[in-house]
Parts: structure tokens; sequence; C-alpha cells
């Protein structure tokens, strides 16, 4: 397909343990984003990746979150000693480049993420 | 700091009938972009449509307008004739010049059409 594609779709895991989210954009948008949604809530940024340049990690809640990706295609976002407030969908987003506000960002369909 | 503001949680209309989503923003960038997005049960996020800051004209999409107050930092949607289909949660996000390209989002509006 040409959408921005999430994997797993769901995830339920155990208080403690690592997990690791998966993200394939759309093929030639050089820009990553990840973002995380608690339920009834708005996103909240967490990392932006633009090409070779180093990501952009403000909005990463805690040290135990990290991403990472390859030149310009999947992304990896990982959560350790994952906690139950972690629970939420985390939603990966991509866009053609960072140059002008007008970069529509396309949507994947979330990871929702169930800690118990 | 950016910041988006949606005051409503919940909105009812009828179906055919338009209906206002307010939003309001605050930030310290000269320039900026400022999106609306559709979110229905599913959860894909779809955009709607884009006012950019400079932007003479308030922008339109089929059905959907931005009634863009620059002054007033508003950035309200309306949907005119509203379908079944319309209702979801709908979300403002701003991305500005100085805070990353990142978007900052408000909390949503619920909208929920009647037939």
């Amino acid at each position: 397909g040409a959408g921005v594609s999430q994997s797993p779709s769901n995830k339920v895991t155990e208080k403690g343990k690592d997990v690791e989210l998966r993200c394939d954009p759309i093929s030639g948008h050089t820009a990553l984003y990840w973002y995380r949604q608690r339920l009834g809530q708005g996103l909240e940024f967490l990392i932006y990746f633009q090409g070779n340049s180093a990501p952009d990690k403000s909005g990463l809640p805690s040290d135990r979150f990290s991403a990472e990706r390859t030149g310009e295609s999947v992304s990896t976002l990982t959560i350790q000693r994952t906690q139950q407030e972690d629970s939420a969908v985390y939603l990966c987003a991509s866009s053609r480049g960072a140059a002008g506000h007008y970069n529509e960002q396309f949507f994947g369909p979330g990871t929702r993420l169930t800690v118990l | 700091a950016q910041k988006i503001t949606q005051t409503q949680p919940g909105m009812f209309v009828q179906e055919k009938e338009a209906v206002t989503l307010d939003c309001t923003y605050d930030t310290s960038d000269q320039s900026y972009g400022l999106f609306w997005y559709k979110q229905p049960s599913s959860g894909e996020m779809i955009f709607l449509i884009y006012q950019g800051s400079y932007d003479e004209q308030n922008a339109t999409e089929g059905r959907y307008s931005l009634n863009f107050q620059k002054a007033r930092k508003s950035a309200n949607l309306v949907i005119s004739a509203s379908q079944l289909g319309d209702s979801a949660m709908y979300f403002c996000a701003m991305r500005g010049n100085n805070a990353g390209n990142m978007l900052t989002f408000g909390g949503g509006t619920r909208l929920m059409v009647k037939p």
C-alpha cells in the first residue's frame, strides 16, 4: 500500500517488559514523527527524524523511550521497562520534508499499547 | 511554546446543518501553519484543511472551511451540511517556525451528528 504502516496494531505487555513498535513511512518521505495519544486526549509529540539530521527528541517523556530510524525508511520506537502510564495509542506520521509549514503529515493507523 | 485550545469537548449537530468547532492558539512565532484533522472511531487521523498565517483568504476544502481570525488567534473549523459520517473527533493543530517541525495538537472536540 501507499500509506504509512505500523506494526503491531495491538500490543499487550506486562509491566516492566520492553516493547518495540515499528513504523514504515511513505516511500520518499524524508520526515518521520512519533506521537502518543492517551485515551480521550490529543496527540503528544515524541520524536522527529528528518533525513540524516540528528533527531529532535524533545518530546520523549523519559529515558525509557528511544527511537531509531534507518536512513529514510523504517523507524522503531522502543519503550523499556514499560509502566501502566505508557498505555496509549502510538501514532507514526511521515511527510515530504521539513521546508515550510505546509508539509502535510500522513498518519499511520497506530499501535495500541496496553501495559498490564 | 505553542498551545492549542479546543474548548468544546463535545458537540451535537443536526444532519444537514452547519457546525463550527472552536480553536484558539498561542504562539510567539510570526509564521506558522494551522491544521485540522478528523479522527473517526477507527482511529486514523485524516487531514482536512490547512491555513497559513500569511494567507489572506480563509481556506476552504469542499464542505470544510476555516474561519481564520489572526488578531484573535482563532482558527475555527466550519462544516457545512453535516452528514452522519462527520461524527468523529476533530483536532486542531499548529506547526511553527521556531518550535521544530512537530505538530502541537489541541485536546479535540467530539462531534456527533443527529439524524
